[in-house]
């Protein structure tokens, strides 16, 4: 059974500060990682992707990809109101469909 | 990043009607598509594998003769949703791969199905 967990939260960050999102995976098979942020009602939205170890910054988002512990974050620094959101963490082998974690629902307080 | 289009966003129907959803990459060709369906505060699961030409490939537990896929050309798959029934509502969303070697999901808009 491949699963990704995440913590469903909510993550409470106020406003300018820096969130946290941690992501584990159980497939060692697999090769890429996303995250995805969804608003409610709305269809998924990639924010990056990541597919070796070590971090990879794109704006105020890093991602962190640990392969020999199986775990990956997303950190978002100056967090904004319109952050507010559920991020969902999920990984792949090439060629293969995505599979998806719960997602974690982060509210950042003005 | 690559757009894919779904239609329509949102549907009623009568139970025991059926119902198709348009999954259309505007930018690019997409020899793969899939399609998930989401319930409300859960993650995404995936229901199929389209492939453009040939027949679709189905997750464990999803009914192939319920949920038809049609994946007629590289820039449309179709989800037809058979006899649904209220069980069936859900958000359904699908996807295509922009770039092989990455391998990110870009994602249509979704379609929310309420079946009475």
């Amino acid at each position: 059974q491949k699963e990704v967990e995440q913590n469903s939260g909510p993550l409470s960050v106020p406003e300018g500060a820096i969130a946290s999102l941690n992501c584990t995976y159980s497939d060692r098979g697999s090769q890429s990682f996303f995250w995805y942020r969804q608003y409610s009602g709305k269809s998924p939205e990639l924010i990056m992707f990541i597919y070796s170890n070590g971090d990879k910054e794109d704006g105020r988002f890093t991602a962190q990809l640990n392969k020999a512990s199986q775990y990956v974050s997303l950190l978002i620094r100056d967090s904004q109101p319109s952050d507010s959101a559920t991020y969902l963490c999920a990984s792949s082998m090439h060629g293969y469909a995505l599979n998806f974690g719960k997602g974690t629902s982060l509210l950042v307080t003005p | 990043g690559a757009v894919v289009s779904q239609h329509p966003s949102w549907v009623i129907c009568k139970s025991g009607t059926s119902v198709k959803i348009e999954c259309r990459s505007l930018d690019f060709q997409a020899t793969t598509m899939f399609w998930y369906r989401q319930f409300p505060k859960q993650s995404l699961m995936l229901m199929a594998t389209s492939n453009e030409g040939s027949k679709a490939t189905y997750e464990q537990g999803v009914e192939k003769d319920k949920f038809l896929i049609n994946h007629a050309s590289l820039t449309l798959s179709t989800l037809t949703v058979t006899s649904a029934h209220p069980e069936d509502s859900s958000f359904y969303i699908c996807s295509a791969r922009g770039h092989p070697g990455t391998g990110e999901l870009f994602f249509g808009e979704g379609s929310r199905l309420t079946v009475l």
